[in-house]
């Protein structure tokens, strides 16, 4: 059973970089047919598609936040991790981890979240 | 991108009731649709994939239907476990998108 924790500072100050990471256990992040996301849900309203990698490293960013976003995989951890530079208020939001099954396209396997506020 | 309208974003309904939720995509999107159930302070989880496929372990009450531009999600007879949100969402065309959602409660 894939399980994924997502773990970050909480809060961080506005223009500055969020950095999150998440950690897969269940599961190698470097399985042929993996691919890894973020989605992102601020308070009260729905989900967002960040970026995701794949297996082998490739990437796919969201076009409206591809300017700011990096994502990278750390396989010796196990882990993923979300870079959000310049970020302002509108980047408060639950963050997700999330399997994306390269099988049907979906995704099947979710952290819990970590919530992020953007605050001076 | 491809826009996702729920229909309706509110539901009311009670234990018993068979209801369906609506999602309209603004271009085609073949069966690449999915559904979610979100739970208050959980995680999504995925229902229904390729439009019509049950997730493994998802009861039978949960059904989608639909190709190209619209698609519903039926729950038979609903349970006190099902009061919750729910979610299409699309991988035909990136980026990814998903609807807005609809909030599904007791009435």
């Amino acid at each position: 059973q894939v399980q994924l924790q997502e773990s970050g500072p909480g809060l961080v100050k506005p223009s500055e970089t969020l950095s999150l990471t998440c950690t897969v256990s269940g599961g190698s992040v470097s399985s042929s047919g993996n691919y890894w996301s973020w989605i992102r849900q601020p308070p009260g309203k729905g989900l967002e598609w960040i970026a995701y990698i794949s297996y082998n490293g490739g990437t796919s960013y969201s076009p409206s936040l591809k300017s700011r976003v990096t994502m990278s995989v750390d396989t010796s951890k196990n882990q993923v991790s979300l870079n959000l530079n310049s970020v302002t208020a509108e980047d408060t939001a639950l963050y997700y981890c999330a399997r994306y099954s390269g099988h049907h396209w979906t995704f099947d396997y979710w952290g819990q979240g970590t919530p992020v506020t953007v605050s001076a | 991108d491809i826009q996702l309208t729920q229909s309706p974003s509110f539901l009311s309904a009670s234990v018993g009731d068979r209801v369906t939720i609506t999602c309209r995509a603004s271009r085609g999107v073949a069966s690449y649709l999915a559904w979610y159930q979100q739970r208050p302070g959980k995680a999504p989880e995925l229902l229904i994939y390729a439009a019509s496929t049950l997730q493994s372990g998802v009861p039978s009450r949960f059904s989608g239907s639909g190709s190209g531009t619209e698609f519903t999600l039926t729950i038979s007879s609903l349970q006190p476990e099902d009061f919750a949100s729910y979610y299409c969402q699309q991988t035909n065309t990136y980026p990814i998108t998903f609807g807005q959602g609809t909030r599904l409660e007791i009435k």
